[in-house]
């Protein structure tokens, strides 16, 4: 079973809707982020959070809300969708109690926005 | 500023040997990943280096020099299966202290037959 889990896998909607894409992880691991990924921009920081009680803005946090419902979960909206915002949206987890805290990647939300 | 330098794209033949090279500008550096990421896929862990030298791990390697803000990894052996773009991520401390990653894009490597 996969240890970060995202839905959905794949999403069209349409500009102006509202859509939340969460995230699910069984590594115990306190910290979460969101990236978007866009070809020739890379992987870009949306939000991340530390604990429950924690949520920080990462580079891009503009047009987007994230909630941590729990330890394992970490949801991220889009208020008020737009075509820009069509990009491949990953979920990741890392621990601190670990040395190098990697992070962790979940499969990926491919989201299309017309 | 912060910034990560790695090639766009690369091609090698089958079995053969290549080296991805990572240059960054960085303040207080605590480690360098690369990662691994097949068209589509999430990214994967490969390496990490947080002191200088080369770390081996199988067909893998990862060499880091702080000094010269270089580290590259070395890919033995190619296979087909290689091909996907390998990333190369910075942990450093912002102005707060706290530390994050920062990302290359990618360098999109091609095994050829």
């Amino acid at each position: 079973d996969a240890d970060v889990t995202q839905t959905p896998r794949n999403r069209i909607t349409k500009t102006g809707k509202r859509i939340m894409l969460e995230c699910s992880q069984t590594k115990g691991h306190d910290r979460m982020y969101w990236y978007r990924q866009d070809p020739g921009l890379g992987l870009r920081l949306i939000y991340y959070s530390f604990d429950v009680k924690d949520i920080n803005k990462g580079e891009i946090s503009d047009g987007y809300s994230v909630s941590r419902q729990a330890q394992a979960k970490f949801s991220l909206s889009l208020e008020s969708a737009i075509p820009n915002q069509t990009a491949l949206y990953f979920c990741a987890t890392s621990d601190l109690a670990g040395a190098l805290e990697t992070q962790y990647f979940g499969p990926g939300t491919r989201l299309l926005v017309l | 500023g912060q910034n990560i330098d790695q090639p766009t794209e690369m091609t090698a033949t089958e079995g053969a040997i290549v080296q991805i090279n990572c240059t960054y500008q960085t303040s207080g550096f605590n480690g360098l990943f690369w990662y691994q990421q097949h068209a589509g896929e999430a990214p994967t862990f490969l390496s990490y280096n947080v002191l200088d030298g080369l770390e081996e791990k199988g067909r893998f390697s990862s060499f880091l020099s702080r000094s010269k803000g270089y580290s590259y990894l070395l890919l033995k052996e190619l296979q087909m299966k290689d091909s996907a773009s390998y990333l190369c991520a910075v942990r450093s401390y912002n102005a707060g202290n706290n530390r994050k990653l920062i990302w290359g894009l990618g360098t999109s490597l091609a095994v050829n037959p």
